[in-house]
C-alpha cells in the first residue's frame, strides 16, 4: 500500500525555521518525483515545492523561493522541506505528494498533511 | 504563470443530478489537466489526469474532457458521498503548476 506520511509541523514564531518530513512507504521512493502543496483552511491549493526522482531537479513556488529548500534521502525513504524566515501568511497545511507516471504531471497520492502555524 | 478559472466557484446539486463543472487555462496547456477531489479535512484526491483518464478505483459516473484551454469535469449521476471540493491543476509547463481556485459542490 502506498503511503506518504507528513511530520515536522507545529508552531513557529516569524523569522524561525521548521523541517517537515515526508516518509514514503509501499513504492521505491528513487523512482518518482515528490512535491509539497499547501493549503490555508477553507482556501485553494498552493504548489510549494518539487524533485524529481534524482534529486537534480528541484522546482519552488514563487512565494517561498529562496527561503524554502527540498531534499531527498533515498536510503531513509524521506523527503524533506527545510522551510526559514517563516512568515505568518506560511501557515497552512502542507501536504506531501506523489507525481504519477502516467500522461502528463499529476499527483496520484497524497499525505494527510501536517500545520504548520507562524504566529507570535 | 498560467492561471486557472474554474466555475462556478459553487454549485448545490441533489443525489441524482448530472453536474458538469469547468476549468479554464489562461493559454493552451494541450491536455496536461488533472482533476482531485477534497472533503472536509481530507487530502485531495486524484480523480482524472490527462484530461480525460480516470484514475484507478475512481468511479465511472466521474469523465473529464476538453483540450487546449477549455476543459470540463462531469459526474453523471451525483452520489451522496460526491458532495465536496473539486480542483483542476495544470502541468503544462514545468513547476511550480497552478491549481484552479475550487469548485463547491454542496447539497440543493
Amino acid at each position: 500500500e502506498v503511503q506518504l506520511v507528513e511530520s515536522g509541523g507545529g508552531l513557529v514564531q516569524p523569522g524561525g525555521s521548521l523541517r517537515l518530513s515526508c516518509e514514503v512507504s509501499g513504492f521505491t521512493l528513487s523512482s518518482y518525483s515528490i512535491h509539497w502543496v499547501r493549503q490555508v483552511p477553507g482556501k485553494g491549493l498552493e504548489y510549494v515545492s518539487g524533485a524529481n526522482n534524482n534529486g537534480i531537479n528541484k522546482y519552488y513556488g514563487s512565494s517561498v523561493k529562496d527561503r524554502f529548500i527540498i531534499s531527498r534521502d533515498d536510503s531513509k525513504n524521506t523527503v524533506y522541506l527545510q522551510m526559514d524566515s517563516l512568515r505568518p501568511e506560511d501557515s497552512a497545511i502542507y501536504y506531501c505528494a506523489r507525481e504519477g507516471r502516467g500522461v502528463g504531471d499529476y499527483f496520484d497520492y497524497w499525505g494527510q498533511g501536517i500545520v504548520v502555524t507562524v504566529s507570535s | 504563470d498560467i492561471h486557472m478559472t474554474q466555475s462556478p466557484s459553487s454549485l448545490s446539486a441533489s443525489v441524482g443530478d448530472r453536474v458538469t463543472i469547468t476549468c479554464r487555462a489562461s493559454q493552451s496547456i494541450i491536455n496536461y489537466l488533472s482533476w482531485y477531489q477534497q472533503t472536509p479535512g481530507k487530502a485531495p484526491k486524484l480523480l482524472i489526469y490527462g484530461a480525460s483518464t480516470l484514475q484507478s478505483g475512481v468511479p465511472s459516473r466521474f469523465s473529464g474532457s476538453g483540450s487546449g484551454t477549455d476543459f470540463t469535469l462531469t459526474i453523471s449521476s451525483l452520489q451522496p458521498e460526491d458532495f465536496a471540493t473539486y480542483y483542476c491543476q495544470q502541468s503544462y509547463t514545468t513547476p511550480p503548476w497552478t491549481f484552479g481556485q475550487g469548485t463547491k459542490l454542496e447539497v440543493k
